[in-house]
């Protein structure tokens, strides 16, 4: 299993450009979550998603769409990059329900930088 | 509301010392708290959760719900466990919210 993939792993953008940031897994897990890190702040919940076709917002979702089409798949898109949203991004999963499923499984993150 | 607090950014021991890490928590009923790391040029990954009891790379934390702690021990820190470490709580709608890290830095 490759587990959490994204890409891309760097990308600069300029004020005002969009772009997508792709995430998928392959360990057919429900939940999958947009987190951004940024330093002394830890990690802050973006969007996140219970299954195919749903989706709900996080702490910080403005500025950032989501969808969620398939199982696999969960792309974040930056609508207008603004300097603000210069971050770490992290995609997680986790199967869902209670005890041990709770535990996420991280990829390895986008290091993203607007200008 | 729900929060996690994890007051030092920066914790730096010499090894063999023993380390603390401080983990206090907002919630109301009862919690399901993690520890994860992330380890240099790698990406986070769980250490540890309280309903388990576990010693993970003999790291512990015991959930003190008076003081609503949770705080992660090692009895002798080594070189490798430098790393940032998140605290996170699950919170009642299933979200993991995560405290701002610490940094351990375990010198030589």
């Amino acid at each position: 299993n490759a587990g959490v993939t994204q890409t891309p792993k760097f990308q600069v953008l300029k004020t005002g450009q969009s772009m997508t940031l792709q995430c998928a897994q392959d360990m057919n897990h429900e939940y999958m979550s947009w987190y951004r890190q940024d330093p002394g702040m830890g990690l802050r919940l973006i969007h996140y998603s219970v299954g195919a076709g749903i989706t709900d917002q996080g702490e910080v979702p403005n500025g950032y769409n989501v969808s969620r089409s398939t199982t696999e798949d969960f792309p974040l898109r930056l609508l207008s990059a603004a300097p603000s949203q210069t971050s770490v991004y992290f995609c997680a999963s986790s199967p869902g329900g209670g005890g041990s499923s709770y535990e996420q499984y991280f990829g390895p993150g986008t290091r993203l930088t607007v200008t | 509301a729900q929060r996690v607090t994890q007051p030092e950014k920066l914790l730096s021991v010499f090894k063999g010392a023993p380390v603390e890490l401080k983990c206090n928590y907002s919630y109301s009923g009862s919690p399901e708290l993690f520890w994860y790391v992330q380890y240099s040029r790698q990406r986070l990954q769980l250490l540890l959760r309280h309903i388990s009891r576990e010693s993970i790379k003999g790291f512990t934390a015991d959930l003190n719900k008076g003081e609503t702690s949770f705080h992660l021990k090692k009895p002798f820190a080594q070189e490798e466990d430098s790393a940032m470490y998140y605290c996170a709580l699950m919170s009642n709608t299933g979200k993991l919210i995560f405290g701002q890290g610490t940094t351990l830095q375990v010198k030589p």
